[in-house]
């Protein structure tokens, strides 16, 4: 079945630097990563996503690449703000939808 | 537009019990998965359920069954507790069962003693 790695587990950056998560999947049927954000006491929240036909996709600070041949995604986190401080979650499926492969996670701190 | 909510918040069963877990989906949305999340760890997914069947399934035991009722709200049913059982459980919906984007509720937090 599939396996996500993610790195780094813990990240601090400075307000205002930039941020890198980075994730590794093992099965190349994969074709769906999405990115989501955990505050304390709340559910994951969908961040950015981006499917195997892209290599590329931003959404204004945030942006995602995605390596289909070294079959490894990232999480690139722009001009970083105290409330970007989270808990971030990659993911991987290959079904529609179904039976998301989570990485354990990385926990950013933007410190002031 | 409302978001997907869950019911209880907080729960403290001791082992051996039965729980169940509810969840309304959001507005429009007419598929909801469930997954568990233990401390530390990324959500691990359970079953999904589309059109009052279970849809797709994880690797957990039969003593984990779920419901979906015709207005797309859901039940978790968790049988024989077990300690390893305490965690987050997160139930998320999507607009369809072909649609990726999942919406997750804030949890129930489950402590077994």
């Amino acid at each position: 079945g599939e396996n996500v790695e993610q790195h780094p587990s813990t990240l601090s950056v400075q307000e205002g630097d930039s941020a890198v998560i980075k994730c590794t999947y093992s099965d190349s049927a994969s074709n769906y990563f999405p990115w989501y954000k955990q505050e304390l006491g709340k559910g994951p929240q969908l961040i950015i996503d981006i499917r195997s036909n892209v290599g590329e996709k931003k959404d204004q600070r945030i942006a995602v690449t995605l390596n289909k041949t070294a079959k490894h995604f990232s999480l690139h986190i722009t001009e970083t703000q105290p409330e970007d401080s989270a808990v971030y979650f990659c993911a991987a499926t290959d079904n529609y939808g179904q039976n998301f492969v989570f990485g354990p996670g990385t926990r950013l701190s933007v410190l002031p | 537009e409302t978001g997907v909510t869950q019911s209880p918040t907080h729960l403290i069963k001791t082992r051996g019990q039965q729980v169940t877990l509810r969840c309304s989906s959001q507005s429009g949305h007419n598929t909801v998965s469930w997954y568990q999340q233990a401390l530390g760890q990324g959500p691990q997914f359970i079953f999904q359920y589309y059109r009052e069947e279970e849809n797709g399934r994880g690797n957990f035991p039969p003593r984990f069954s779920g419901l979906q009722f015709p207005n797309y709200s859901s039940e978790l049913n968790v049988n024989a507790l077990e300690l390893d059982d305490s965690a987050l459980y997160l139930c998320a919906s999507s607009l369809t069962a072909s649609n990726e984007k999942l919406f997750f509720g804030s949890g129930t937090q489950l402590s077994v003693l």
